[in-house]
């Protein structure tokens, strides 16, 4: 299955400032999701991003707070932007890998003050 | 679409206990997928399951899905502390591709 590597892995950021979380597949991948986990809770789909056209974003999120990037088959970022300590989270990025379900980068673990 | 829902939501058992969470839909899904998170971890894809009534095993892992493909189960036999974590499962939403996450039994076991 694919690797994924997520950095930074984990952040402390103040208030109003963004944040930008990037996500390297191993390989090349058509779709990539990005993921919301707040403390002791589900994964909450952020969006979807595909290579060469603009992320499907899920309701309740909006680009110009989680803009994402797909720039090529292996990579992609989500911005966080101007930040709340309601933004405080982990955040993943993952691919879907058909029968083999999905794999996770490791995740982000944001703390916003 | 029909995200899934999962119960319970905490499972404290004694080591060597059996622990079971559940998965149901109001939908027929196409499949169901399990995966684990271990504390400070992040989702571990476990098994997929697509036919009707199918039964998979994984060690003391035992998979189920429903004859009507409505609903699914993990059961674990006879638990141990590296059982410890959070088990999801996941179904389709808009389409095989779009896969939404239930809300997690956290598994927590008593040496």
């Amino acid at each position: 299955s694919a690797v994924i590597s997520q950095k930074p892995s984990r952040d402390i950021c103040q208030r109003g400032t963004s944040l930008t979380i990037q996500c390297q597949v191993d390989s090349q991948v058509t779709m990539m999701f990005w993921y919301r986990q707040q403390p002791g809770q589900s994964l909450t789909l952020i969006a979807t991003a595909n290579q060469g056209s603009e992320a499907t974003y899920e309701s309740g999120f909006v680009i110009d707070k989680f803009p994402i990037s797909r720039p090529n088959l292996t990579f992609s970022t989500l911005t966080v932007s101007n930040m709340s300590p309601e933004d405080s989270s982990i955040y993943l990025c993952s691919v879907e890998q058909g029968v083999y379900g999905y794999t996770f980068g490791s995740g982000t673990r944001l703390t916003v003050v | 679409g029909q995200q899934v829902m999962q119960i319970p939501q905490y499972q404290h058992v004694q080591e060597g206990e059996d622990f079971t969470t559940y998965c149901n839909s109001s939908t027929t899904l196409s499949n169901i997928q399990w995966y684990k998170q271990r504390p400070g971890g992040h989702p571990v894809f476990l098994i997929q399951l697509v036919k009707s009534g199918e039964v998979k095993k994984q060690k003391r892992l035992t998979f189920q899905f429903g004859e009507a493909k409505k609903n699914s189960s993990l059961h674990i036999t006879a638990t141990q502390t590296t059982d410890v974590g959070t088990y999801f499962c996941a179904g389709p939403y808009r389409h095989n591709n779009d896969m939404r996450f239930g809300a997690g039994t956290r598994l927590t076991v008593k040496p």
